[in-house]
């Protein structure tokens, strides 16, 4: 059973405005929260990440808000650029036997 | 980066023959993790290891050994390769630094059973 869930498949985004991908979870143990971007042939590249004790962390243009009481985080890029287009991986960390666990991903289009 | 190599970058095999995936790392990260990137299923992890000849087993570990010798090499081995396990493979490690947590993945391994 998913424990970490994106349910949009893709978006597409005007270059300049907000992009908002969202991410589910299951888990209320989970201690960590992480973004990556993928393009492809090339490995995950690692975003931002939020500790579960706090409700957003910023860096540059990538913001990460987590709403703990809706399991819910979110990944706010502002200003969207095209050359975010990418497919974004929303990711949970467990302590218990320190393992990652993914969501599907979101494939991000950003117009110019 | 975090100094992660996978080899070979590409490999093409047949049913039923053994095949070992190697990831490498340079910054002695106690840490490392297989994973396999399918469509329509994101990222899911193999097997983890948390030190030398400590690993354990993932999500979707049947079929697949893994060990670890040394603090910087993690073998992830087909016994005898299927059609199921044409896939991307990423070697992955974590580290945390001042209550952040990060994971560092390598560039992968494209994996082809005929």
């Amino acid at each position: 059973d998913q424990q970490v869930k994106q349910n949009s498949p893709s978006l597409s985004v005007q270059e300049g405005r907000i992009s908002i991908l969202n991410c589910d979870y299951t888990n209320s143990m989970f201690d960590y929260f992480l973004w990556y971007k993928k393009y492809p042939a090339e490995g995950p590249t690692f975003l931002i990440s939020i500790s579960s004790i706090k409700d957003k962390n910023e860096d540059g243009r990538f913001t990460v808000f987590l709403n703990k009481s809706a399991k819910h985080l979110s990944l706010h890029i502002v200003p969207s650029q095209p050359g975010d287009s990418a497919v974004y991986f929303c990711a949970a960390h467990s302590n218990t036997g320190n393992q990652f666990y993914f969501g599907t991903g979101t494939s991000l289009t950003v117009i110019p | 980066d975090a100094g992660i190599t996978q080899s070979p970058r590409h490999k093409v095999t047949e049913t039923g023959t053994p095949v070992t995936l190697r990831c490498h790392q340079t910054e002695n990260h106690r840490y490392m993790y297989w994973y396999r990137q399918d469509p329509g299923h994101g990222l899911r992890l193999i097997h983890y290891s948390y030190g030398v000849k400590d690993t354990d087993k993932g999500e979707v570990s049947d079929g697949y050994s893994v060990s670890r010798s040394k603090t910087e090499d993690f073998l992830l081995t087909l016994e005898s390769a299927t059609s199921s396990q044409t896939s991307v493979y990423f070697c992955a490690i974590s580290e945390r630094s001042s209550s952040v947590l990060l994971e560092f993945f390598g560039p992968g391994t494209r994996l082809t059973v005929l």
